[in-house]
């Protein structure tokens, strides 16, 4: 169980357009879903948390007008980033968990890779 | 002091070896405790949780929890070149990951 897809797995975009990414726990309900995003050989960073029926709450740094957030659902969560650039290219991952929040760990989908020309 | 602290590395061993990575926590009402593995390009796998003081074996891998010292240790035996990646510590459910902790299993 705990089943986490994300797609597509890889996007490449042009610069100035949007690209969403989507996230869906398969076999579970999730509340809370995290985004990260990880440049080469550095290390994981938190983007922002998603809550289902609520707005995202960003870390500190990361724009919110630029990195949309949905989580409709208690399937599904997207991230949008919006008027991509090449520096946004990077890799995009999700991940959620089973309630109650904390206990179980959580599952990472299988990330989706962007790039930006 | 940050929440979680994880021996950067990078941790080198021979094949066959045991690796020995550890985590301390500040949070002494901490009650969940998760390693996770991350390969080269890969998103990260959760390989091992831990909720009591003590061992916990799951094949070669075993988890050890000493809450009195605040800290969580990941054992890996009989290290294998495919146990190569960098492995991550989580309490609770704080999921702001540091850099973790790279391993190098050399043949």
């Amino acid at each position: 169980g705990a089943v986490v897809s994300q797609h597509p797995s890889w996007v490449i975009c042009k610069s100035g357009t949007s690209v969403k990414i989507e996230c869906r726990s398969l076999d579970f309900q999730a509340t809370t879903m995290f985004w990260y995003r990880q440049f080469p050989k550095q290390s994981l960073m938190l983007m922002a948390t998603s809550n289902e029926g609520s707005k995202a709450t960003y870390e500190q740094g990361v724009e919110k007008d630029k990195f949309l957030i949905n989580h409709a659902s208690l399937t599904l969560s997207t991230l949008t980033v919006t008027s991509a650039h090449p520096e946004d290219s990077s890799f995009y991952i999700c991940s959620a968990t089973r309630r109650p929040t904390g206990h179980y760990g959580y599952t990472f989908g299988s990330g989706t890779r962007l790039t930006v020309v | 002091q940050k929440e979680v602290e994880q021996n950067s590395g990078p941790l080198s061993v021979p094949e066959g070896a045991i690796a020995s990575l550890n985590c301390t926590y500040s949070d002494r009402g901490s009650q969940s405790f998760f390693w996770y593995r991350q390969y080269s390009g890969k998103s990260p796998e959760l390989i091992m949780s831990i909720y009591s003081n003590g061992d916990k074996e799951d094949g070669r891998f075993t988890a050890q929890l000493n809450k009195a010292s605040q800290y969580v240790s990941l054992l890996i035996r009989d290290s294998q070149p495919s146990d190569s990646a960098t492995y991550l510590c989580a309490v609770n459910n704080d999921m702001r990951f540091g850099a973790g902790t790279r391993l190098t299993v050399k043949p």
